[in-house]
């Protein structure tokens, strides 16, 4: 059964530095997603992206994140400098087209320290 | 902007009984409400969605309502099973165009007792 593969499964950085979470959505999938949750909070919808462009993003995707489809098989996320409550879980989804079924990744945990 | 509303955030059941989660939104333009089960490790997985032109959708052990004028929604599992234990979230969405984000609930976090 096809899956939204995440990588690393824990990534531990210092406060300050960049990171770079991957995804491989499935593969014809046209519609992708960042989530992320907090421990012991809600999963929070951080930004959509389709046709190589962000189509909706949310309050906390400020200008320190941003997102890449580099080469037709990879959805990156990327914290450009990492903060303390920036350590969360981050899920990647993705959707194909004319379904509304996302599917998720089993998530990366990031702990900044 | 949307907020959805997930209640009870712990709930414990014998197997074989009935469990309910019970989820409230706020914008009147959410029409996708689907049905997420977490297990531990793992990220979301869909149980079940339900669309706003339908009140009620059902799969063998699982149902879920829609009340559209009262802007709640809620899933039902019946003779429940221990592998029924798990986080479940409820989120709504405003699907269209080129977005479909989801609002997520709190979670339930439910324990099937053997």
């Amino acid at each position: 059964e096809p899956e939204v593969t995440q990588t690393p499964s824990h990534q531990v950085t210092q406060m300050g530095q960049e990171v770079i979470l991957r995804c491989v959505p499935i593969s014809n999938h046209l519609y992708f997603y960042w989530y992320r949750q907090i421990l012991g909070q809600k999963v929070e919808f951080l930004v959509s992206f389709y046709n190589n462009e962000i189509s909706e993003k949310s309050e906390i995707f400020d200008d320190q994140f941003s997102v890449e489809r580099p080469d037709g098989s990879n959805f990156t996320l990327k914290i450009r400098s990492t903060k303390l409550e920036d350590s969360a879980m981050y899920f990647c989804a993705s959707r194909g087209p004319l379904t509304t079924e996302a599917f998720f990744g089993q998530g990366t945990r990031l702990t900044v320290v | 902007g949307e907020n959805v509303e997930q209640h009870p955030s712990t709930l414990s059941v014998q197997e074989g009984d009935s469990a309910v989660i019970k989820c409230t939104y706020s914008d009147s333009a959410s029409n996708y409400f689907p049905w997420y089960k977490q297990e531990l490790g793992k990220g979301p997985q869909l149980i079940i969605d339900i669309r706003s032109n339908v009140g009620e959708k059902k799969d063998q052990r699982i149902a879920v309502t829609l009340n559209k004028t009262a802007k709640h929604f809620s899933l039902h599992i019946t003779e429940t099973q221990p592998e029924d234990s798990a986080v479940y979230f409820c989120a709504a969405s405003p699907f269209s165009g080129n977005t479909g984000k989801l609002i997520f609930g709190q979670g339930t976090t439910l324990q099937v007792k053997p």
